[in-house]
């Protein structure tokens, strides 16, 4: 079955520069793939997804880049802000109602 | 986006007793949900994928008999944890596609569950 790994674990990054979270995915069948911001006592909030008929995909301060050949794909968020400060999961599904598989979270701390 | 909602957002119960935690699609039909279930600093964990009108797909090393679930309306799922006990104080969460043959899911603020 797929298999998603996400690096880092944590990420501190002072606020107002940008943030790197990167994922990789085992299945080579996966062609959606979905970024969850997560903040503490409640549900994963879809942030921006990504399909495998694109390189890259871009939403005011978030942007994600996908590489099918290497199957890794990347959340990079500029110019960051206190409220950035959660757990972000990356995701990779088969799409069409199939179910989808987390990586293991990153938390972010936006540093004053 | 298109909003999901669980009830109860808490709740604590005594070892042996169940507890069933539902999750609703507000604004849209769903003929497939999923449930999750997060331990505390872990990712989500699936358990099972919901049909509406039909049985449920379980992940493998979930049991169906302990964690039942039922999909008797394309807005509704209830998951009922059976006979709990404190290993399965856990953050329950919902997700539910919008559109059919869609792949976007919106999830639910969660449920957590305390067995004592």
């Amino acid at each position: 079955g797929e298999n998603v790994e996400q690096h880092p674990s944590t990420l501190s990054v002072q606020e107002g520069d940008s943030a790197v979270i990167k994922c990789t995915y085992s299945d080579s069948a996966s062609n959606y793939f979905p970024w969850y911001k997560q903040e503490l006592g409640k549900g994963p909030q879809l942030i921006i997804d990504i399909r495998s008929n694109v390189g890259e995909k871009k939403d005011q301060r978030i942007a994600v880049t996908l590489n099918k050949t290497a199957k890794h794909f990347s959340l990079h968020i500029t110019e960051t802000q206190p409220e950035d400060s959660a757990v972000y999961f990356c995701a990779a599904s088969m799409g069409r109602d199939d179910k989808i598989i987390f990586g293991k979270g990153t938390r972010l701390h936006i540093l004053p | 986006g298109a909003v999901v909602s669980q009830h109860p957002s808490r709740v604590i119960c005594k070892s042996g007793t169940s507890v069933k935690i539902e999750c609703r699609s507000l604004d849209f039909q769903a003929t497939t949900m999923f449930w999750y279930r997060q331990f505390p600093k872990q990712s989500l964990m699936l358990m099972a994928t919901s049909n509406e009108g039909s049985k449920a797909t379980y992940e493998q090393g979930v049991e169906k008999d302990k964690f039942l679930i039922n999909h008797a309306s394309l807005t509704l799922s209830t998951l009922t944890v059976t006979s709990a006990h404190p290993e399965d104080s856990s953050f329950y969460i919902c997700s539910a596609n919008p559109q059919r043959g869609q792949e976007t899911q919106y999830f639910g603020p969660g449920t957590r569950l305390l067995v004592l």
